[in-house]
């Protein structure tokens, strides 16, 4: 079946613009996740979804970072007022419940300019 | 300490070669353990995934956990060009955290044909 699937796979914006980054998760995963890839460091986790609610933001970095769920299914991450640190990969992972192996889409890797 | 170490390489053997993959931890509440691989530019994508001390097999690949030595490893066997990756190990605890997964920053291994 399909797989976890993120828009755009690259953006390059300019130093102070918003983006917003999409995910769709594997049909019928409950659970949600962002994570940031930045070069040379590990997976960073940012925040996580069961279902349309968002338990545990504590990763996001600033307040400039925000996610929304609809529908149990598709998230946004949007970044405000983007900085040049914030030029990363982002990932997008789905699972069936909390705590399982997650499923990872291809990433968007953001540029800030 | 980093909760999760890994040595990142690189390692580079010849197609057929066994490849040992390690990675230590600090947090005694960790009891699930992953293996992702990730190609270049691509998300990560789930191999192992283990509950506890023990060995798991799957194919070619064989993971095992040491909880005493709070000590992982992931074996490839007959190793392929095509298993060219970074492997990156995961972790994570039971209870109310247990969505937040734990990363080592990955190990890049290249297979020489």
């Amino acid at each position: 079946g399909a797989g976890v699937s993120q828009s755009p796979s690259n953006k390059v914006t300019e130093k102070g613009k918003d983006v917003e980054l999409r995910c769709d998760p594997i049909s019928g995963h409950t659970a949600l996740y962002w994570y940031r890839q930045s070069l040379g460091q590990g997976l960073e986790f940012l925040i996580y979804f069961q279902g349309n609610s968002a338990p545990d933001k504590s990763g996001l970095p600033s307040d400039r970072f925000s996610a929304e769920r609809t529908g149990g299914s598709v998230s946004t991450l949007t970044i405000q007022r983007t900085q040049q640190e914030d030029s990363a990969v982002y990932l997008c992972a789905s699972s069936p419940t909390a705590g399982t192996g997650l499923y990872f889409g291809p990433g968007t890797r953001l540029t800030v300019t | 300490q980093k909760e999760v170490e890994q040595d990142p390489g690189p390692l580079s053997v010849p197609e057929g070669a066994i490849v040992s993959l390690n990675c230590t931890y600090s947090n005694s509440a960790f009891q699930y353990f992953m293996w992702y691989r990730q190609y270049s530019r691509k998300g990560p994508e789930l191999l192992m995934y283990t509950y506890s001390s023990g060995n798991k097999e799957d194919g070619r690949f064989t993971a095992q956990v040491d909880k005493s030595s709070k000590y992982i490893s992931l074996f490839i066997r007959d190793s392929q060009p095509s298993d060219s990756a970074t492997y990156l190990c995961a972790m994570n605890g039971s209870g109310g955290s247990n969505y937040k997964l734990t990363f080592g920053k990955g190990t890049l291994l290249t297979v020489n044909p």
